[in-house]
């Protein structure tokens, strides 16, 4: 089946670090990609959507400035927390579809702490 | 706007028996549904996918049934293990929009 990997699965830093998240589907060009934020013990909150070779859409009050989402080829996309706060820790989940009604495929989350 | 409720966000069995998760979405312009299963701390595990045109969807001991009409979906799981002890995750596709997850329902099946 489609498989979607995601590094580093668990990173701690110290505030002001910038952290890079990568997203990659493994065996399938991935033409669209989400990034999803998890707090304890709640849903899954949409960041954005990430087309391949576009800018990135954010949702409403997901600051663009602050998460950086790149998306330069079918397989890769990388989400970079700049400037990264203790607000900002927390789970985050990429997923991967080759689009129209494929499903979306889920990484296994990285878990961000920031000290 | 698509909203996705679950029913109940708790629950607690005792190992062996057969239960019931509900999902109600509030509009019924979807592609498919699909249920997930998520372990503390980790990513999401697909259980069920059941296209529009679909009634339901069987794996194992799990039957996922749709009805697209009344925005409601059930997954059953029979002869719950402690080994199914998760929060599982109902969500809808709208179409060429991403997923719209429940809040889920935290399960607990004591041995």
């Amino acid at each position: 089946g489609a498989v979607v990997s995601q590094h580093p699965s668990w990173v701690i830093c110290k505030s002001g670090t910038s952290v890079k998240i990568e997203c990659r589907s493994l065996d399938f060009q991935a033409t669209t990609m989400f990034w999803y934020r998890q707090f304890p013990k709640q849903s899954l909150m949409l960041m954005a959507t990430s087309n391949e070779g576009s800018k990135a859409t954010y949702e409403q009050g997901v600051e663009k400035d602050k998460f950086l989402i790149n998306h330069a080829s079918l397989t890769l996309s990388t989400l970079t927390v700049t400037s990264a706060h203790p607000e900002d820790s927390s789970f985050y989940i990429c997923s991967a579809t080759q689009g129209g009604n494929q499903p979306q495929h889920f990484g296994d989350g990285t878990r961000l702490s920031i000290l | 706007k698509q909203e996705v409720t679950q029913i109940p966000a708790a629950l607690s069995v005792p190992e062996g028996e057969n239960l019931v998760l509900n999902c109600s979405f509030t509009d019924s312009a979807i592609y498919n549904l699909q249920w997930f299963r998520q372990d503390p701390g980790k990513g999401l595990t697909s259980l069920l996918l059941i296209q529009s045109s679909q009634r339901e969807q069987t794996s194992g001991r799990l039957n996922a049934s749709l009805d697209k009409s009344s925005g409601r979906s059930t997954l059953y799981i029979a002869a719950s293990q402690p080994g199914d002890s998760a929060t599982y995750l109902c969500a809808v596709y709208p179409g060429n929009t991403p997923l719209v997850f429940g809040k889920g329902t935290r399960l607990s099946v004591i041995a």
